[in-house]
């Protein structure tokens, strides 16, 4: 079964910085993009971030272009998201997410979110 | 960056009905060299996170019953519920991934009536 599961979330102060990661199994981890999605609370979907299978591909939301980094760690079958100064804007729940297919997809599965706080 | 425009924001349908619901993109998101359209739509129920119905704009996800289905082409896209089941209350969301950055409509909730 394709489980991910998203962990690091919490409240932090305006400014300060993050790292979201997120584990997966039951799948071949390295041959799919990731994404990171996230909800504010009551609001709807908004694509944070994506890298393909062999990290060759990064893209970013011009939201958070030159604050947030995706990276991951196929080794260790983990995606993160390390989150700088952080605003009260990236208050949300942030998914992980997998790509259907090996290059830029649908998203086929989602982990539970973790949810991040900016406030003071 | 491609938007997506979806309409209604909400709609209330009597069980067994056709729920539809539609979504624009501000350019094309049909790729002329495999003429697929790239374009999926997810479910939302509350408190779970996004679950893939249809993608490539028609293609259903496995599992998904048959009573959802997708239309539509270039710019213009129909999310259809043939006979609504009280199990499909949740927010729709249809998104773009022809190019980055990838986005989503604005969704749209469906209630029963």
């Amino acid at each position: 079964e394709v489980q991910l599961v998203e962990s690091g979330g919490g409240l932090v102060q305006p400014g300060r910085s993050l790292r979201l990661s997120c584990a997966t199994s039951g799948f071949t981890f390295n041959d799919y993009a990731m994404h990171w999605v996230r909800q504010a609370p009551g609001k709807g979907l908004e694509w944070v971030s994506g890298i393909s299978g062999n990290t060759d591909s990064i893209h970013y939301a011009d939201s958070v272009k030159g604050r947030f980094t995706i990276s991951r760690d196929n080794a260790k079958n983990s995606l993160y998201l390390r989150m700088n100064s952080l605003r009260a804007e990236d208050t949300a729940l942030y998914y992980c997410a997998k790509d259907k297919k090996r290059g830029w997809d649908a998203f086929d599965v989602w982990g539970q979110g973790t949810m991040v706080t900016v406030s003071s | 960056d491609i938007v997506m425009t979806q309409s209604p924001d909400s709609l209330a349908v009597s069980l067994g009905e056709r729920a539809t619901i539609n979504c624009k993109s501000s350019q094309s998101v049909l790729y002329n060299s495999n003429n697929k359209n790239y374009l999926a739509w997810y479910q939302q129920k509350p408190g779970q996170p996004p679950k893939l119905l249809i993608y490539w704009a028609s293609t259903r996800e496995s599992g998904v019953p048959d009573r959802f289905s997708g239309s539509g082409s270039g710019t213009d896209f129909i999310l259809t519920i043939s006979s609504l089941q009280a199990e499909d209350v949740a927010v729709y969301y249809c998104q773009q991934y022809y190019s980055t950055p990838l986005t989503f409509g604005g969704g749209t909730k469906v209630e029963i009536k």
